[in-house]
This record gives C-alpha cells, structure tokens and sequence, in this order.
C-alpha cells in the first residue's frame, strides 16, 4: 500500500464553521505534511510532523491547527477561516522522519477547500 | 534554503525525449537533488532524485553536473501523460521539507 488517503475530497464551510480534513498512510512512514497549494501556484508547505511531534510551522495563522494522533494519521483542525484560505490542502508523508533526505514523499489527491 | 530556478514552461513532440534543466548555483554538499510532477487535478509524483551521480530509474533520468550546480531531469520518449508541471527541489539532511518552487509546465504535441 502505497497510498497517502485525503478525506474529504471537497469541503465547503462557512466562515464561523469548525471542520477537520484527515490524512492516513500506512506505510510506516514516520513524517508527515500539510501543503496549501492555490490555483496555479505551487504547493507551499505548512507543516511538518516527524515521529508524531510538531517539527515545522511555516507561520502558519492559529485557525489552523494541526494534530498528529499516532504515526498514521494526520489532522487538519479548519476554525474561523476567510475566503482567501480557499485552496488546495494537500497531505504527504516520507519515512524516517525529516532527517533523511534520501528518500521520497507520497503525496494525497488533496481536499479541495472552499470557504464562503 | 537553497534555491532552484527552471524555466516557466516548455514544449516537447509525443515520443520524442525532454530535457527539463534546473539550475542550483547555491546547492550545498549535503542536499538531495529531487523531482516531482504535478498533473492536471492530482497531488505531487514522487519521480526521481540523486546526490552526486546520475540515476536512472523507470520514469526518468536524473543527469548532475559534475560541480552539481545544475541538473536535467530526462524524460526518453514523452507521452501526453508526461504533460504536467514538473518541480526541481533541493532537500538537505536535517530539513527535509521540499520546498517546492515555481517548476516548469511541459506541454506534449500528439
């Protein structure tokens, strides 16, 4: 299994909703991504988790919120978000953690997030 | 971070080869050469990656100049499915994040 699984596929929310997007990977990978990627553009990462511990935060607005539950599963906890969040929001994972470069990342179908 | 630079876009026959260069004058001792592609309505395609030699593998050739300040991602007979944007990055022990940047969109004439 090779797979990085996104749900859902598309989202839309209101402005004062609270909604999770959901990532899993079961190939023992022990680092994990968020990616917000907007119409032509390329993706820009968001977060990294490596062994289940936050490693990365690109500055990333406290209305999102991040969780790392055990090596398989990655949340993306969406609360007061604006318009302009509306993009692409991609998942990925490697193994080993961030420490090893020699490797690759699998990368979701993403969940295509509208805000209204 | 170390920064690559790629030409916006090109144009490649069906079943000829494709030459995707990448510049990284700034690419350290440690850093990993990766590529990925992004189709149309898809996530990121893992497609190749090496340090200091060239590699090969069953979607591409990855050629690195000798100082690695360069590379050129290869692919040996387009198809239209290889119509996508593809993205050189630099990832470096201790930080492997892929910072993706603006990559190359490589359009296939049938």
């Amino acid at each position: 299994d090779t797979e990085v699984t996104q749900t859902p596929k598309h989202l839309v929310m209101g402005m004062t909703n609270k909604k999770s997007l959901k990532c899993e990977q079961h190939m023992g990978h022990r680092a994990m991504y968020w990616y917000k990627q907007k119409a032509k553009k390329p993706p820009e990462l968001m977060f990294v988790y490596s062994y289940e511990k936050l490693s990365i935060n690109e500055s990333v607005p406290s209305r999102f919120s991040p969780e790392c539950p055990n090596s398989s599963l990655l949340n993306l906890h969406l609360h007061a978000l604006q318009p302009e969040d509306s993009a692409l929001y991609l998942c990925a994972s490697s193994r080993g953690g961030v420490i090893h470069p020699n490797t690759e990342a699998f990368f979701g179908q993403g969940t295509r997030l509208t805000v209204v | 971070d170390a920064k690559t630079t790629q030409p916006n876009s090109m144009e490649s026959n069906e079943e000829e080869p494709v030459h995707l260069p990448c510049n990284h004058s700034t690419i350290s001792g440690t850093d990993y050469i990766h590529w990925y592609r992004q189709l149309p309505s898809q996530g990121p395609e893992y497609v190749i990656h090496g340090l200091t030699s060239n590699v090969n593998n069953r979607m591409a050739s990855l050629a690195i100049a000798e100082d690695r300040k360069s590379s050129t991602l290869i692919l040996h007979r387009a198809t239209l499915r290889d119509a996508a944007v593809y993205y050189c990055i630099l990832g470096g022990a201790g930080s492997y994040q892929l910072t993706f940047g603006k990559g190359t969109k490589l359009s296939v004439i049938p």
